[in-house]
């Protein structure tokens, strides 16, 4: 079975340039979150999904975060405009799980983003 | 405010030893505890699951304690190898769906 499929898994812009991010999850998964990991803070949850719909958006940093997920088998995040503190590797992971389960997490490879 | 601490340092085990690994969290309950490995470069991925009724959860080489009352889990690697060598986070679990997680600790095994 494939995994969490996440792209580009490298990014560098400009300030200032927007940058859109984006995640297959594993079919079947009712849930999706998005997590930004820097070395300061760690892994940090942006965003949640459960069956497709935004249930916990109190992560995302502010108005230039925007995060969709038009069905069950894609989402994106959304940076614009993006600017140099925002420097980090971005997680999609998917749970089959949703607020009753045990939620363990299943992780892409992730999209390091650098921002000029 | 919830806090996890984990070992902050790298540890350093000679291979063959058995490698325990601290998390330690406050100002919450989790009803249930998660523990993950991370390469570098690479997503973390799910290793084991320890709830607040169980004492310890054991899978292959790896064992996991939760002690609610220190407010602490334990993640033991027994007969450790150099392909053990990763990042280990720690997660408890708060509320419906929210994982807090640790800092990790970097496990170095060397041969």
């Amino acid at each position: 079975d494939a995994g969490v499929i996440q792209s580009p898994r490298h990014e560098v812009t400009e300030m200032g340039q927007e940058v859109t991010l984006r995640c297959k999850p594993i079919s079947g998964h009712n849930s999706l979150f998005w997590y930004r990991q820097t070395m300061m803070r760690g892994l940090e949850l942006l965003i949640y999904f459960n069956n497709n719909v935004p249930i916990d958006d109190s992560g995302m940093p502010e108005d230039r975060f925007s995060a969709k997920m038009p069905n069950a088998s894609f989402s994106t995040l959304k940076i614009q405009p993006s600017e140099p503190r925002d420097s980090a590797v971005y997680f999609c992971a998917s749970s089959p799980s949703g607020t009753s389960g045990t939620g363990e997490l299943f992780f892409g490879e992730g999209s390091r983003l650098t921002v000029l | 405010s919830q806090k996890i601490e984990q070992n902050s340092e790298a540890l350093n085990i000679q291979e063959g030893k058995t490698a325990t690994l601290t998390c330690n969290y406050t100002n919450y309950s989790p009803a249930y505890l998660q523990w993950y490995r991370q390469d570098p470069g690479r997503g973390p991925v799910f290793l084991l699951l320890i709830r607040e009724n169980e004492k310890e959860k054991r899978k292959e080489r790896l064992k996991v304690t939760f002690d609610t009352t220190l407010k602490q889990s334990l993640f033991h690697i027994t007969a450790s190898q150099p392909a053990d060598s990763a990042t280990y986070l720690c997660a408890p679990r708060v509320g419906n769906y929210q994982l807090i997680w640790g800092a990790g600790t970097k496990l170095i095994i060397k041969p």
